[in-house]
């Protein structure tokens, strides 16, 4: 397709588990971001790749959380030992690099995946 | 401090009227873009419209206008007559550095519900 994919739309998982989750991100865009967004608050950054290195983590709430881009296209967020607070919907998007063309360097984003931990 | 504000948890507006809603934000970096997304009930977030920091008029785009006060540091949006189908939260955003040839993240503000009636 032309957007953004996430997979899954949806994941239920228990305290303690692992989870993963996937964006496929528009063909060409080379910036990829993660967002997550809690009911009723605006999305909240988490890390962002230029290509396949991670340019800014910085919103990384802790060690649980870690992301992948390996071949600067596909990348997965990994959440281990998840926890009640980490119930959320990730959104990822992704953009051209600022100057690509006559762009504003807006953020396309995905429908979201969400997690819930029970 | 709060680098985006939007003091307006929830807003009604009439079908057909104009609405505002408010945003501030805070940098110390010269060179920065404005950005406000639409997310509708279903989840995905809808790029709207976008202020460059150094843009010598106001963004348009259709029904939406960027109210830009570079000296207050406000970015309001004005949707002019307002359809049913713009009942939604709207999220105002900044990017801050913006160069040539480089990405960065948008931080968002807490959103705005909007609910336009009848």
């Amino acid at each position: 397709g032309a957007g953004v994919s996430q997979t899954p739309s949806n994941k239920v998982t228990e305290k303690g588990k692992y989870v993963e989750l996937r964006c496929d991100p528009i063909s060409g865009h080379t910036a990829l971001y993660w967002y997550r967004q809690s009911l009723g608050q605006g999305p909240e950054f988490l890390i962002y790749f230029q290509g396949t290195g991670a340019a800014d983590d910085s919103g990384l709430p802790n060690d649980r959380f870690f992301a992948v881009r390996p071949e600067g296209s596909v990348s997965t967020l990994k959440i281990q030992r998840t926890e009640r607070g980490d119930s959320a919907v990730y959104l990822c998007a992704s953009s051209l690099w600022r100057g690509q063309g006559e762009n504003t360097g807006e953020l396309f984003f995905g429908e979201g995946s969400r997690l819930t931990v029970l | 401090a709060q680098k985006i504000t939007q003091t307006q948890p929830g807003m009604f507006v009439q079908e057909k009227e104009a609405v505002t809603l408010d945003c501030t934000y805070d940098t110390s970096d010269p060179s920065y873009g404005l950005f406000w997304y639409k997310q509708p009930s279903s989840g995905e977030m809808i790029f709207l419209i976008y202020q460059g920091s150094y843009d010598q008029q106001n963004a348009t785009e259709g029904r939406y206008s960027l109210n830009f006060q570079k000296a207050r540091k406000s970015a309001n949006l004005v949707i002019s007559a307002s359809q049913l189908g713009d009942s939604a939260m709207y999220f105002c955003a900044m990017r801050e550095g913006l160069r040539a040839g480089t990405a960065s993240k948008l931080t968002f503000g807490t959103g705005t519900r909007l609910q336009v009636t009848l």
